[in-house]
């Protein structure tokens, strides 16, 4: 089937604007996940939901930072007031459920890539 | 909490040589890790993994083996081709329901 896609695919905005960013994991994975990918480097946790609950937020930077998801499925990342340090590829991934033997891989979607002028 | 540090930052071998990618990992529950690939624009792609009650995998030209005493992990390339050029990233896990910790990346360049 269809792998994780994400909306939009780029997003440019002004500085104390809001953003929103969506993922659309695999049909029936249970356990979404966000990262950030600052340039050149690496990918940094920032939440993990379980269902619609987030049993794991310890990445999130700061209280501008925001997530739900609804129905088991979509999950949108909310940034509220952008700065200029927020400018990064934003990372979804999803994985099966805890009863798959797959259930460890998170298969990743391509990315919002985030502006902040 | 978890630190994984990778090395080299950058390798460039020659087409057909091998290329051996290395990570480090600090905390002793961690029992999955995951290499992905990522070329320039294109997201993460998972292209092998190890989990801890195991010690090597391979699948054709990749292999990833797992020292737990040593906490450390490695990713093997053999006979590397051009189109194996990307990033190579290595992560430790606690397993399903816990994030993954990245190390910083690897630059492969492999030269025709």
């Amino acid at each position: 089937g269809a792998g994780v896609s994400q909306s939009p695919s780029n997003k440019v905005t002004e500085k104390g604007k809001d953003v929103e960013l969506r993922c659309d994991p695999i049909s029936g994975h249970t356990a979404l996940y966000w990262y950030r990918q600052s340039l050149g480097q690496g990918l940094e946790f920032l939440i993990y939901f379980q269902g619609n609950s987030a049993p794991d937020k310890s990445g999130l930077p700061s209280d501008r930072f925001s997530a739900e998801r609804t129905g088991g499925s979509v999950s949108t990342l909310t940034i509220q007031r952008t700065q200029q340090e927020d400018s990064a590829v934003y990372l979804c991934a999803s994985s099966l459920a805890r009863t798959s033997l797959s259930s460890y891989e998170q298969y990743f979607g391509p990315g919002t890539r985030l502006t902040v002028t | 909490g978890e630190n994984v540090e990778q090395h080299p930052s950058t390798l460039s071998v020659q087409e057909g040589d091998s290329a051996v990618i290395k990570c480090t990992y600090s905390d002793s529950a961690s029992n999955y890790f995951p290499w992905y690939k990522q070329e320039l624009g294109k997201r993460p792609q998972l292209i092998i993994d190890i989990r801890s009650n195991v010690g090597e995998k391979k699948d054709q030209r990749i292999a990833v083996t797992l020292n737990k005493t040593a906490k450390h992990f490695s990713l093997h390339i053999t006979e590397t081709q051009p189109e194996d050029s990307a990033v190579y990233f290595c992560a430790a896990s606690g397993g399903y329901g816990n994030k993954l910790v990245f190390g910083a990346g690897t630059i492969l360049r492999v030269k025709s």
